[in-house]
């Protein structure tokens, strides 16, 4: 069974650097194919997708934020972590982890976590 | 970046009836194309994906169809816990880009 969970900080301050971590079970992220993104919503708003990183360490970024953006993953313990640099109030939102396979549409999700950004 | 036009925003439609919901992408995806299906307070979860192929668990009133840059989500027999939004995403090229969604209420 493939599960994702999400955590962050709840709330930071406009230029601090938001920092969350997935947590996953059911699949190596050391598999082919594998991958594990990072999307993000507004309340009441669309999806926008963040960055991907696989299986190879192959990483992706969405290149609207891409200078603020690093994702990284610790294959050993099912973790990846996804990095924004100096936030602001347009970053609030939910975030939510994500799997992929053989290809870059994403099957299972976490249950998101919100980040709110306020001074 | 490949834009996703989907279309209606909001839709109000009777128990019973089918649903049509359109996402056009600005240049060919070649069918790499997802649906989801956001229920309020939820997760989005995956319907469709390759353009046509149902999700497993996802109940077959479900399907998906097109090609090239136009495609469509079909709901038929609509259900009330089908009151959601949906999200169509391209995953042809990166980078990945959804729809920006449509709301489907109960008349």
């Amino acid at each position: 069974q493939v599960t994702l969970k999400e955590s962050g900080p709840g709330i930071l301050q406009p230029s601090q650097t938001l920092s969350l971590t997935c947590s996953f079970s059911g699949f190596l992220l050391s598999a082919s194919s594998v991958g594990v993104g990072w999307i993000r919503q507004p309340s009441g708003k669309g999806l926008e997708w963040l960055a991907t990183i696989g299986w190879e360490d192959v990483k992706h970024y969405n290149p609207s934020l891409k200078s603020r953006l690093t994702i990284s993953k610790d294959t050993s313990n099912n973790q990846v972590f996804l990095k924004i640099t100096s936030v602001d109030t347009a970053d609030t939102g939910t975030y939510y982890c994500a799997h992929s396979g053989d290809w870059d549409y994403f099957d299972y999700w976490g249950q998101g976590v919100m980040v709110t950004v306020s001074s | 970046d490949i834009q996703m036009t989907q279309s209606p925003a909001s839709l109000s439609a009777s128990l019973g009836e089918t649903v049509t919901i359109e996402c056009r992408a600005s240049e060919d995806i070649y069918n790499g194309l997802a649906w989801y299906q956001q229920k309020p307070g939820k997760s989005p979860q995956l319907l469709i994906y390759n353009a046509n192929s149902l999700h497993t668990g996802v109940p077959s009133r479900f399907s998906g169809s097109g090609s090239g840059t136009q495609y469509s989500l079909k709901i038929n027999s609509l259900q009330s816990e089908d009151v959601a939004s949906y999200f169509c995403q391209q995953y042809y090229n990166y980078p990945l880009t959804f729809g920006s969604g449509t709301k489907l209420e109960i008349k």
